[in-house]
């Protein structure tokens, strides 16, 4: 099956700078690329996603990209903001249209800290 | 549109009992997933629903089972409560057909803590 490793686990930073998370799949076939946002006591919610057609997805402060040959994708937040603080996953799906609904293989998270 | 709704939020059993999770998808949404999330393994499928029929398995053990109705809600069940069973129990919908990917909305979730 499909294996998604992230990194790093723990991101601290300063408002207003940038974060990067990153994120590798081994399974070529997978084609859906989402990413979440978990805060404390809540479900996962999803933020920004991206598809195998695509390389690069941004929504005001998110961005995503991804780089199909060497099977990485990554997340960036710019302008960071103290509720930008929880933790984040990626996942990675193969979900073809009129197919079965392919499973979330999801990263491991990393809790990311904006100081004020 | 009101989001995934799970319940209850919160559950405490023992050992050995058996315990039935429900889920309530967005709206117009047929597909419901269901996912387990602990600290030491992360989030983990455990099953795909759509039209009342299992379309995707995880590999959890047979004390794990689902159903579907005929609305889309969707119940989960575990039999025989092991200790490790105690985590964070998601379900997402997803209006899947209508799109060739699967965008997921998840729930809040249902903590369980098995004592």
């Amino acid at each position: 099956g499909e294996n998604v490793e992230q990194h790093p686990s723990t991101l601290s930073v300063q408002e207003g700078d940038s974060a990067v998370i990153k994120c590798t799949y081994s399974d070529s076939a997978s084609n859906y690329f989402p990413w979440y946002k978990q805060e404390l006591g809540k479900g996962p919610q999803l933020i920004i996603d991206i598809r195998s057609n695509v390389g690069e997805k941004k929504d005001q402060r998110i961005a995503v990209t991804l780089n199909k040959t060497a099977k990485h994708f990554s997340l960036h937040i710019t302008e960071t903001q103290p509720e930008d603080s929880a933790v984040y996953f990626c996942a990675a799906s193969n979900s073809r249209r009129g197919s079965t609904l392919g499973r979330l293989y999801f990263g491991r998270g990393t809790q990311l800290t904006v100081w004020p | 549109k009101a989001g995934v709704t799970q319940t209850p939020r919160y559950l405490i059993k023992t050992r050995g009992q058996q315990v039935t999770l429900s889920c309530s998808p967005i709206s117009g949404h047929r597909s419901v997933s269901w996912y387990q999330q602990t600290p030491g393994q992360g989030l983990q499928f455990l099953f795909e629903y759509f039209s009342e029929t299992q379309r995707n398995k995880g590999n959890f053990p047979g004390r794990f089972s689902g159903r579907q109705f005929s609305n889309s809600r969707s119940e989960m069940n575990v039999s025989t409560l092991e200790l490790g069973d105690s985590a964070l129990y998601l379900c997402a919908s997803s209006s899947r057909m209508d799109r060739g990917y699967n965008e997921q909305f998840f729930g809040p979730g249902t903590r369980l803590t098995v004592l």
